[in-house]
């Protein structure tokens, strides 16, 4: 079985510092790895994947994220926030050959200030 | 393609109704999944199905809870009878499996609110 665990349920930045979230996860194989953002009362859109090839992937927005096997994380950061980076960002896992089902992590909600 | 499209948007329902959630997903996607979002729990899987087969309910709370998908372009949960504590978020997710393209697609959610 795998699973996510994001360090802080909050976070708050000012604008143009470093954004860094934190994520562990925990899998019996390979995994692949999700970033999704959530802004209020909309659905979950993804900002980047991990599927085993680059371990530095780079989203959308300005975010990115490197995979760290001997640390099991998966870390987001973005060099500099936005006012827009205020939301809910949520890590997540799946197994692939084996289900393919996404396990979430708690979420951790940002807040940018001026 | 409009995305995964979920509705109602929001439901406001009375403790014991039944309620139904619809989702049609993304055409051409062969999973699809059902979440469910509260503030305690934050976001549970509750099923899934691959090629219109369920293929894991561990997640649905109890007997209450059902989930269909009669063919790829349509699925529905429903609560029969709805309680209170059921009043969460609920989101439809898509995707298929192939190595470059495993991520879901989410709908805008349903807002189930029971009284």
């Amino acid at each position: 079985a795998q699973s996510v665990t994001q360090l802080g349920s909050h976070v708050s930045v000012s604008e143009g510092a470093l954004v860094l979230l934190r994520c562990n996860y925990s899998s019996s194989v390979p995994p692949y790895l999700f970033w999704y953002v959530q802004y209020p009362n909309q659905g979950l859109q993804l900002l980047l994947k991990y599927t085993s090839a680059a371990t530095l992937v780079k989203g959308i927005n300005g975010f990115e994220a490197e995979f760290k096997k001997s640390e099991t994380s998966f870390h987001l950061t973005k060099p500099s926030a936005h006012m827009s980076d205020a939301a809910e960002y949520f890590c997540a896992v799946s197994t692939p050959f084996e289900d393919y089902k996404l396990s979430f992590g708690a979420g951790t909600t940002v807040t940018v200030r001026a | 393609d409009a995305g995964v499209i979920q509705s109602p948007r929001h439901e406001v329902t009375e403790m014991g109704q039944e309620v139904t959630l619809r989702c049609k997903p993304i055409s051409g996607h062969d999973y699809l999944f059902w979440y469910r979002q509260t503030m305690m729990r934050g976001l549970e899987l509750l099923i899934y199905f691959n090629n219109n087969v369920p293929i894991d309910d561990s997640g649905m709370p109890e007997d209450r809870f059902s989930a269909k998908m009669p063919n790829a372009s349509f699925s529905t949960l429903k609560i029969q009878p709805s309680e209170p504590r059921d009043s969460a978020v609920y989101f439809c997710a898509s995707s298929t499996q192939t190595r470059e393209n495993t991520e879901a697609f989410f709908g805008q959610g349903t807002r189930l609110t029971v009284v």
